[in-house]
């Protein structure tokens, strides 16, 4: 019944590794997102996607990469992980980008994914 | 993108009115207002959305003055379950693409 889910809901790594992060939305949206929320809880947009399109893609480090094989799914694969990657990374769904009066569509999260990087 | 300014925390107790003032001076003519709630160890979910004057849903009402450079949430007769972060968000219409700007939040601290 979960609409927006992450796995895993834990990651606990060394530096240097290589990660991937699942999110799955069944709410039949059109855009995905991904978040990244620092110890100091700005909430942070990295990455968005609207019908497997990338649409917004901010000043995230090439060691991100964002995959969207479908609607329903968009992953976050991360690479050579620095101890300042640790953070909590919320994936994010929405109808569709924007709505039809102009103002941001509702953007429904996922429960996140708590990643520490020792 | 609109910058925000809220407060950084808020103490109130349980049945209270509850009113988070947030400012945006430079907010553009198509930008819309939205408030989002953040309970800890959990994803922002949406509250509220406005454009002008007053909006009222099931959880809260928003109160945007005619310049728009503010806009208030109020919760009626909070309860310790409203224990979060409110977050005032500007903009990500057509001109943003959408894009969601989160700023500090005000941490709400209702107690018994």
């Amino acid at each position: 019944d979960t609409a927006v889910s992450q796995t895993p809901k834990y990651l606990v790594t060394q530096m240097g590794n290589d990660k991937s992060i699942k999110c799955e939305q069944n709410l039949g949206h059109d855009t995905m997102y991904w978040y990244k929320q620092d110890s100091k809880k700005f909430l942070k947009i990295m990455f968005s996607y609207n019908n497997k399109e990338l649409i917004i893609n901010e000043t995230v480090p090439n060691r991100f990469s964002p995959k969207s094989p479908d609607k329903a799914h968009l992953n976050l694969h991360i690479n050579s992980l620095e101890l300042g990657d640790s953070a909590v990374y919320f994936c994010a769904s929405s109808q569709d980008a924007i709505r039809a009066s102009g103002g941001q569509e509702t953007q429904y999260f996922g429960p996140g994914t708590r990643l520490l990087v020792l | 993108l609109a910058k925000t300014t809220q407060p950084i925390s808020m103490d109130s107790y349980e049945g209270q009115e509850v009113n988070i003032t947030c400012s945006h001076n430079n907010i553009a003519t198509n930008d819309y207002i939205t408030w989002y709630q953040q309970f800890p160890s959990q994803g922002p979910r949406f509250i509220i959305q406005g454009y002008k004057t007053k909006v009222t849903n099931e959880v809260a009402s928003l109160f945007i003055p005619a310049d728009r450079k503010s806009s208030t949430l109020s919760l009626p007769r909070v309860s310790l379950s409203d224990t979060a972060v409110y977050y005032c968000l500007v903009g990500g219409g057509y001109n943003q693409g959408g894009k969601l700007i989160f700023g500090q939040g005000t941490e709400l601290s209702v107690k018994p």
